[in-house]
């Protein structure tokens, strides 16, 4: 049972590049979240995700994608790389019931944006 | 719609001390509560939970929690604490029909020796 896996682990981007970080989980879970996570800061939602088809924007979605055409991936897609983008990143998923509506998070990615 | 307060930013202690780690809530439904821990430069990972049921929830490396439904809060307690507590905990919230989850802003436990 791999839970949430996450990639890359770590990447350098150059200020105007483009790249996308993946995100996969293996538990059918129906609600899934991007998070960045920048020192003394707390995680700030990106986009969210309440099932396949259906995205909506979080508190900081600007210069951010994504899309969920399958449950378990939920890929988010950095355009026109900035400065400010330089962050963690957190993926998480849950599930839409009682039983199974603790959140399950990957390792991180951590972006540089030089 | 859901929201998560985290009472203090920061949480400085001495080691073996008990500390008290504060988070208020607000929803019109029932609630699901968390507490997470991250230890640095690691990911979250799930201290314990209240779902429903007892109101003081055990959780792992001797947390605790009580869920007090007429104060909105599900505060996080240890006795004794070790330098390797160490850590940022946060506090999240779900419930009713809609399970999308809200965190805290985190609080940031300092033991020291």
């Amino acid at each position: 049972n791999a839970g949430v896996t996450q990639t890359p682990k770590f990447r350098i981007l150059k200020i105007g590049q483009s790249m996308t970080l993946q995100c996969t989980q293996d538990m059918n879970h129906n609600y899934m979240y991007w998070y960045r996570q920048d020192p003394g800061m707390g995680l700030k939602l990106i986009y969210y995700s309440v099932g396949a088809g259906i995205t909506d924007k979080g508190e900081v979605p600007n210069g951010y994608n994504v899309s969920r055409s399958t449950t378990e991936d939920f890929p988010l897609r950095l355009e026109l790389a900035a400065p400010s983008q330089t962050s963690v990143y957190f993926c998480a998923s849950n599930g839409g019931s009682v039983s199974n509506t603790e959140a399950f998070f990957g390792q991180g990615t951590r972006l540089t944006v030089v | 719609a859901q929201s998560v307060t985290q009472l203090d930013s920061q949480v400085p202690v001495f080691e073996e001390a008990p500390v008290e780690l504060r988070c208020n809530y607000s929803s019109s439904v029932s609630v699901y509560l968390f507490w997470y821990v991250q230890y640095p430069n690691q990911g979250l990972q799930l201290l314990l939970k209240y779902l429903s049921g007892s109101t003081l929830v055990k959780g792992i490396n001797g947390f605790e929690a009580e869920f007090n439904k007429s104060q909105t809060s599900f505060h996080l307690r240890k006795p004794s604490v070790h330098i390797s507590d160490t850590a940022e905990y946060f506090c999240a919230v779900t419930g009713g029909s809609n399970y999308k989850l809200t965190f805290g802003k985190g609080t940031l436990l300092t033991v020291n020796p």
